[in-house]
């Protein structure tokens, strides 16, 4: 069956990199999505990586993808508290409708 | 514009009332989405229009019924809701169905269900 799953929760320290991970289990999928999910909020789409790729960097974010492990991350570079949040991670397919939503990861940043 | 707008940000209703959320986006997007979420959980999709035309019905209660008047407007009326109805709820538009790459979501309408 189609199962992504992460981590429920992640604490790190301000001016850290967080890393957040992501395992999947079809590998069927056509894209790896990163949303963001401020509390009271809805998604912001942080950024994606076509599943034949290996590797994605925007700004402070390194998306790395290992296909054989089907194994994703999502690294912040210099995490800030403006950085607090729920992290989903979620494959998608060629149509738009059809996609799979971890659980989300709760990133807390502390002093 | 890449923005998904949605009102109201908040609706408490009573499970005789009848109401109505709102999303509009002008991004010339074709597909529009409504997912459910509950709390501490990943959104679940609801219902799916593609140009104008309801393309996906995840067997959602009839007490929730979505119309698209147009191509940049989505409704879902909701009428005689439960408690556990409670719950985010958010808009979601793409370029089309057949090319997901991207889809961007609205801030949400928090509804609470006394």
């Amino acid at each position: 069956g189609e199962d992504v799953e992460q981590s429920l929760f992640l604490s790190v320290r301000e001016g850290d990199s967080s890393v957040i991970n992501c395992t999947y289990t079809d590998s069927s999928s056509t894209y790896l999505y990163w949303y963001k999910q401020e509390p009271g909020a809805g998604l912001q789409l942080l950024t994606y990586i076509f599943s034949n790729m290996d590797m994605k960097q925007d700004q402070r974010l390194t998306v790395l993808l290992n296909k054989k492990d089907k194994h994703l991350s999502l690294r912040i570079a210099d995490t800030q508290t403006g950085d607090s949040a729920i992290y989903f991670c979620a494959e998608g397919y060629s149509s738009a409708s059809k996609i799979i939503f971890g659980s989300g990861t709760r990133l807390s940043i502390r002093p | 514009d890449t923005e998904v707008t949605q009102t109201p940000k908040h609706l408490v209703m009573g499970m005789t009332n009848k109401k109505s959320l709102k999303c509009e986006q002008h991004m010339g997007h074709r597909a529009m989405y409504w997912y459910k979420q509950k709390a501490k959980k990943p959104p679940e999709l609801m219902f799916v229009y593609s140009y104008e035309k309801l393309s996906i019905n995840e067997s959602v209660p009839s007490r929730f019924s979505p119309e698209c008047p147009n191509s940049s407007l989505l409704n879902l009326h909701l009428h005689a809701l439960q408690p556990e109805d409670s719950a985010l709820y958010l808009c979601a538009s793409s370029q089309d169905e057949a090319k997901g790459v991207v889809k961007y979501f609205g801030p949400g309408t928090r509804l609470t269900v006394l």
